[in-house]
Formats: C-alpha cells, sequence, structure tokens
C-alpha cells in the first residue's frame, strides 16, 4: 500500500511570489493534515480537511490556505512568501476518525530567497 | 491550552543500551490522546505509540514501552536494546478530543555503535 506522497519534495521561490504544494493520502484515508515544521517553532498545525471541508485550523494568517479534493488529495497554498515561510511542510493522512494515529508525508522542503 | 515540553534536548547511548525519552504535558481536558513519533533523517514522522487518558487501550510498534503518570502529567518512552537504526529526532505529542496535535519540541537520539 502506497504511504502518502507529497510533491515537490524541494522548492526555492522568491519573496512575494505564491506556492502550492500537493499531498496525496493513503489510499481510503479521508482526512488530510498540514504540518509546518521549522528549527525555531518546531511543528505548527495548519490546517485538517474531512471529506472536502476544513474540520480545523490552526494559528496562522490568512496566507496560508487549503483545499481537498473529492479524491481526498490535497493542495497548500501559500501567498506572497515570507522568508520566515522557509520551512517543511509535512502533510499526515488518516481514516478522519477522532484523535487516530497519522501517517506523514516526507514534506515539502520550501525555501524562501 | 495543550502544550508538551521535552527537556532533553539530545541524547547519546550505545549500541543495546536502554533509553528513555522524557515528556510531559499539559491539558485541562480529561480525555485526550498521547502520542510517540519518530523522524528519522528522511523526513517523515513515523508512528511509535498511541495511549488514551481514560482506559488502557494502547497501541505500539516496535521495541518499544512507555510509562504515562496521569498524576505527573508525563508520558515517557523508552527503547529497549537500543540500535543504530534508532538515530532519530523523537517527538511527544498530545491531542485533545477532536482536536489537532501539538507537538513537543522534540529529542535528538544518537546511538553509536
Amino acid at each position: 500500500k502506497a504511504g502518502v506522497t507529497q510533491t515537490p519534495r524541494y522548492l526555492i521561490k522568491t519573496r512575494g511570489q505564491q506556492v502550492t504544494l500537493s499531498c496525496s493520502p493513503i489510499s481510503g484515508h479521508r482526512s488530510v493534515s498540514w504540518y509546518q515544521q521549522t528549527p525555531g517553532q518546531g511543528l505548527q498545525f495548519l490546517f485538517e480537511y474531512f471529506s472536502e471541508t476544513q474540520r480545523n485550523k490552526g494559528n496562522f494568517p490568512g496566507r496560508f490556505s487549503g483545499r481537498q479534493f473529492s479524491n481526498s488529495r490535497s493542495e497548500m497554498n501559500v501567498s506572497t512568501l515570507e522568508l520566515g515561510d522557509s520551512a517543511l511542510y509535512l502533510c499526515a493522512s488518516s481514516l478522519g476518525q477522532v484523535n487516530e494515529k497519522l501517517f506523514f508525508g516526507s514534506g515539502t522542503q520550501l525555501s524562501v530567497l | 491550552a495543550q502544550k508538551v515540553t521535552q527537556a532533553q534536548t539530545e541524547i547519546s547511548v550505545v549500541e543495546k543500551e536502554d533509553v528513555t525519552l522524557d515528556c510531559v504535558y499539559e491539558t485541562r481536558d480529561t480525555t485526550y490522546y498521547l502520542f510517540w513519533y519518530k523522524q528519522p533523517p528522511s523526513g517523515e514522522l513515523v508512528f511509535l505509540i498511541r495511549r488514551n487518558s481514560f482506559d488502557e487501550q494502547n497501541e505500539i510498534s516496535g521495541r518499544y514501552s512507555w510509562n504515562f503518570q496521569k498524576s505527573t502529567s508525563s508520558f515517557n518512552f523508552t527503547i529497549t536494546a537500543s540500535q543504530v537504526v534508532d538515530s532519530a529526532v523523537y517527538f511527544c505529542a498530545l491531542s485533545e478530543y477532536g482536536q489537532n496535535f501539538v507537538f513537543g519540541p522534540g529529542t535528538r537520539l544518537s546511538v553509536l555503535p
């Protein structure tokens, strides 16, 4: 069974640009969550989607948005990139039951220059 | 508010030693879930342990054990007979009922041959 797949693996952008990251969950999983990982702030929750609806949201500015498609694949978008957005962005999937374990992808390493 | 503290920043042990990683959490909820994840250099977080606050149900993967003390809000994690492949960053996480994960800052474990 294939794991969680995130593309691209690495991305370099400049300030002010926008970026879209993609996540394909494990087959059958209906929930997708996104996390940002930085050396200074650690792992922080961005948002969770379940059956195409945002179910939970962290404390990030509106520049960070996401969506989920009918096949459960998810995309995350960051507009007007700032230097501080440089991070490893991790996607996780699950069946969608309450407080179950998450399965993570290898992440997208975003560098903003 | 949820909070997770991992006081040990880095630990080094020699192969075959047992090693315990500490985790202290804060929550006002009576129903919550605790997790341990491992992050190898490849980046993805790998599930190790899940334990709830209200009964003996748990989920565990591999040569691991835990010590859950509700009175001191601690959820320590032990690797028995450590191996070089156990070298990674280990994260403790807390999830209140229906809420997202809050991760601790992580402990970097180095297992030396």
